[in-house]
Parts: C-alpha cells; structure tokens; sequence
C-alpha cells in the first residue's frame, strides 16, 4: 500500500489564490518530502520536512508537519498559473509516494 | 550540470515482448532509483541502488522485471516478457547519498513512456 496519501485528489483555484493541499501517512517516518510533477516530466524536489520540525517555508511554499496526527500540508501562496502541476508527498520510508493531488491554476 | 537522461523517451511493444530502458544519473551520484509511474498514480519505486549494489527491490516483480547497474553509473531495467499492467512510464532519479540516506533530495530524469499491447 501507499505510504502517502494525498488531499484532495484535485484542486481548482484563481491565479493568486493560495492552494493548500494535505497528506497523510501511516507508520513513523524520519522525514517527508513534497514532490512536483509538471505533464509529462519527472518529479521536481519542493521541500523536505524532519520529524523533529513542525514547519518550514521555501519561497512560497509553506510545509507543515504533525506527527502525532501522521499528516503534512503543503500551502503555496499567490499561486500562478505556472504552478498547475500534480504535488506528491513522500515518506523516507521506502519512498513511497500518494497518488497525488492535481492543481489547475486558472490565471 | 546535465540532468539524468533516460532513453528512449517512448516505446510500444506486443505483450511477451522483452523491453529494456536505460538510465544516465547525474555525474558522481552514487544512488540510483527505479520509478514506475501507472496513469493517475504516484510513483513507486522498483529498485533502488547505490553504487552498483541493490539497496531495496522489495517492490521489483523479479519474475520479470530486472535491473542491473554496472561499475555503479549507468542502469538498465528491463521487462521480459512484458505485460498489458506494465504500460505505464518508468521514471530513473539518482541522489547525490554514499549513505543511501533518504534525506538526499532525488533529481527525476523525463522518464520511457511504455505502452504494451
């Protein structure tokens, strides 16, 4: 089974809306790692959250961790049309990846 | 720096074919990873190697499917014979990791789109 999973499996927003998506996971981790995947290219590191952290920002992106909840949330503010893309999380733990959720930014 | 390269980028076999992609990693990246990517799907990782040793192929149908990195550079992973559920693109990343630690951010190559029919 998948070790992330994520939510919503799909996400609809205006250009400069912020787009929050959430991820969930089922056994203890060291860290987690958000993915981004353009149509039709390979996946794009974004940012990686230790178990020991409850949040970290990266330009737009803000990522936030509970452990004790086993789930993850990744916020992109302002979002642009540029950021239409599938995000996945991933648990160190064999690097099992979500399904997914897809982002549709509409400028 | 030069990205991972995968060829080909698209292939489209009969099933019971054999199929075989390979994968360049990033110069000096000693962890190298296997991705299948199913339509609607995440990845999930077939084999993950570092240097030329086999770190985890818990998720690899070693009935068909093998891998192979030789002198710990280049990979292949090849299908024999292939299947209709094996349509789908097979991803190659590498990380920089001696320790195949899994803090090491992954770089994805484009990734072989397969199609069997």
């Amino acid at each position: 089974s998948q070790q992330g999973e994520e939510d919503p499996q799909a996400l609809s927003i205006q250009e400069g809306e912020n787009a929050t998506m959430n991820c969930s996971y089922k056994t203890s981790i060291n860290n987690l790692q958000w993915y981004r995947q353009n149509s039709g290219r390979g996946l794009v590191h974004l940012i990686l959250i230790r178990s020991n952290e409850r949040e970290k920002h990266s330009g737009r992106l803000r990522v936030t961790l509970d452990t004790s909840k086993k789930s993850s949330s990744l916020l992109i503010t302002a979002s642009r049309a540029a950021d239409t893309a599938s995000y996945f999380c991933a648990t160190d733990y064999h690097m099992r990846f979500g399904a997914g959720t897809r982002l549709t930014v509409k400028p | 720096e030069a990205g991972v390269a995968q060829s080909p980028r698209y292939k489209i076999i009969e099933k019971r074919q054999s199929v075989a992609f390979w994968c360049n990693p990033i110069s000096g990246h000693a962890t190298l990873y296997w991705y299948q990517q199913i339509l609607g799907q995440g990845p999930k990782l077939l084999i993950q190697f570092q240097n030329n040793g086999v770190v985890d192929d818990s998720q690899l149908p070693k009935d068909r499917f093998s891998a192979e990195r030789l002198k710990g550079v280049d990979s292949t992973l090849k299908i024999q014979p292939a299947k209709l559920e094996d349509s789908a693109v097979y991803l190659c990343a590498s990380s920089l990791g001696q320790g195949g630690s899994q803090e090491d951010t992954q770089y994805f190559g484009p990734g072989t789109r397969l199609t069997v029919l």
